[in-house]
């Protein structure tokens, strides 16, 4: 069962903030937040397991809400870099292990 | 070091062939992933091994794919019987143990004509 994200696609100039969310109609364990540049692999950027844990690579940085079940990634001061597609995957059990992407949100930055 | 690796990078096929695509995982890292990736659409699971676990197929979307892990290394999808709707991004990832940080190869580029 797919997480949902929101919103699919944001512009953003430099400087400028943005918060993406991951929701699931489904009790989660963990959420992992990928980014995926155009035309390239998706590359790791944090593992949130649930207890509410709250972690950060550079000024990017992600809550996890076990209750809500849904987890958000903060992205504050963007800079070019951070362009690129975002995707959540989410695992459902402790023995789950494998990850259910949502669709991506595609954030451009702009000089 | 040497990160995930994939071949074919292309691969154009007539519907109904069968095609083999390969992955090569970092080594060391026990956790071999395969997903599927559609023209802008997400990251969709297909296969994962751990170690000489038997494999979760649980993603795999019918009887003609296949895959396997040999000597805990190297991993091979099969898909028999191509048809169009198997056109897609075929991408493997690994991770040192499960539940870790996947690092993704470049992907295979499946085209069925």
């Amino acid at each position: 069962q797919q997480p949902v994200q929101s919103p699919q696609a944001v512009i953003l100039r430099e400087g400028e903030d943005a918060v993406i969310n991951c929701s699931s109609s489904k009790a989660l364990y963990s959420v992992h937040w990928y980014r995926q540049k155009h035309g390239e692999a998706p590359v790791f950027l944090m593992i949130l397991l649930k207890g509410g844990e709250q972690k950060g690579h550079e000024k990017i940085s992600a809550s996890f809400n076990e209750k809500k079940q849904q987890s958000s990634l903060y992205l504050t001061a963007s800079q070019l870099s951070y362009s690129g597609t975002y995707f959540c995957g989410t695992e459902y059990g402790s023995n789950d292990y494998k990850l259910s992407f949502g669709a991506g949100t595609t954030v451009t930055v702009r000089a | 070091g040497a990160g995930v690796s994939q071949s074919p990078s292309n691969k154009v096929t007539e519907k109904g062939k069968d095609v083999e695509l390969r992955c090569d995982p970092i080594s060391g890292h026990t956790a071999l992933y395969w997903y599927r990736q559609s023209l802008g659409q997400g990251l969709e699971f297909l296969i994962y091994f751990q170690g000489n676990s038997a494999p979760d197929k649980s993603g795999l979307p019918s009887d003609r794919f296949s895959a396997e892990r040999t000597g805990g290394s190297v991993s091979t999808l099969t898909i028999q019987r191509t048809q169009q709707e198997d056109s897609a991004v075929y991408l493997c990832a690994s991770s040192l143990w499960r539940r870790y940080e996947q690092y993704f190869g470049p992907g295979t580029r499946l085209t069925v004509t």
